[in-house]
């Protein structure tokens, strides 16, 4: 079956860099995603990677894949108040359907 | 580009009652829909899948007779929870895929609450 996980919450300080980690079982995943959720509203899709690739860089985003162990990050350079929200991971499994991960919480203090 | 829009953002219904709720891809067409439901600080559990002119495939434990799910344009797929109970309170959520890549757009979400 999918399963993905994730931490269920990170603190970091304003100006630092995030880090938000995941791990997954479809090894069969083609792409796997990261999005945001802000109170109360849908789902931002923040970037993804295909999984032939073991980095994606975009602006202050850099995702790691880690096939092999099934791991993939977020990284998230100068976190800013705006980037408190809550996270999660995905992975692609059969009719194009996504599997999540129960969302990782982060708090950026100033 | 690739937005899509839920309509209403938030109801509020008297037990019994049937609710109807819209979501719309903007600027693209889109193949396939799906509908989530998320409860209060959890995941997003994916309700159905919703394909454009066909009827929508339910995932295990979803009642489709209760979550009636029409898709009836390549822009446009509906889901009416009828005769909602409190317990079917929740924040709905819509996707939807462009017919040329994996990626899930999400609407913005509607919020439910049966009284």
């Amino acid at each position: 079956g999918e399963d993905v996980e994730q931490s269920l919450f990170l603190s970091v300080r304003e100006g630092d860099s995030s880090v938000i980690n995941c791990t997954y079982t479809d090894s069969s995943s083609t792409y796997l995603y990261w999005y945001k959720q802000e109170p109360g509203a849908g789902l931002q899709l923040l970037t993804y990677i295909f999984s032939n690739m073991d980095m994606k860089q975009d602006q202050r985003l850099t995702v790691l894949l880690n096939k092999k162990d099934k791991h993939l990050s977020l990284r998230i350079a100068d976190t800013q108040t705006g980037d408190s929200a809550i996270y999660f991971c995905a992975e692609s499994i059969s009719d194009y359907k996504l599997s999540f991960g129960a969302g990782t919480t982060v708090t950026v203090r100033a | 580009g690739a937005v899509v829009s839920q309509h209403p953002s938030r109801v509020i219904c008297k037990s019994g009652t049937s609710v109807k709720i819209e979501c719309r891809s903007l600027d693209f067409q889109a193949t396939t829909m799906f509908w989530y439901r998320q409860f209060p600080k959890q995941s997003l559990m994916l309700m159905a899948t919703s394909n454009e002119g066909s009827k929508a495939t339910y995932e295990q434990g979803v009642e489709k007779d209760k979550f009636l799910i029409n898709h009836a344009s390549l822009t446009l797929s509906t889901l009416t929870v009828t005769s909602a109970h409190p317990e079917d309170s929740s924040f709905y959520i819509c996707s939807a895929r462009a017919d040329v890549s994996d990626t899930q757009y999400f609407g913005p979400g509607t919020r439910l609450t049966v009284l």
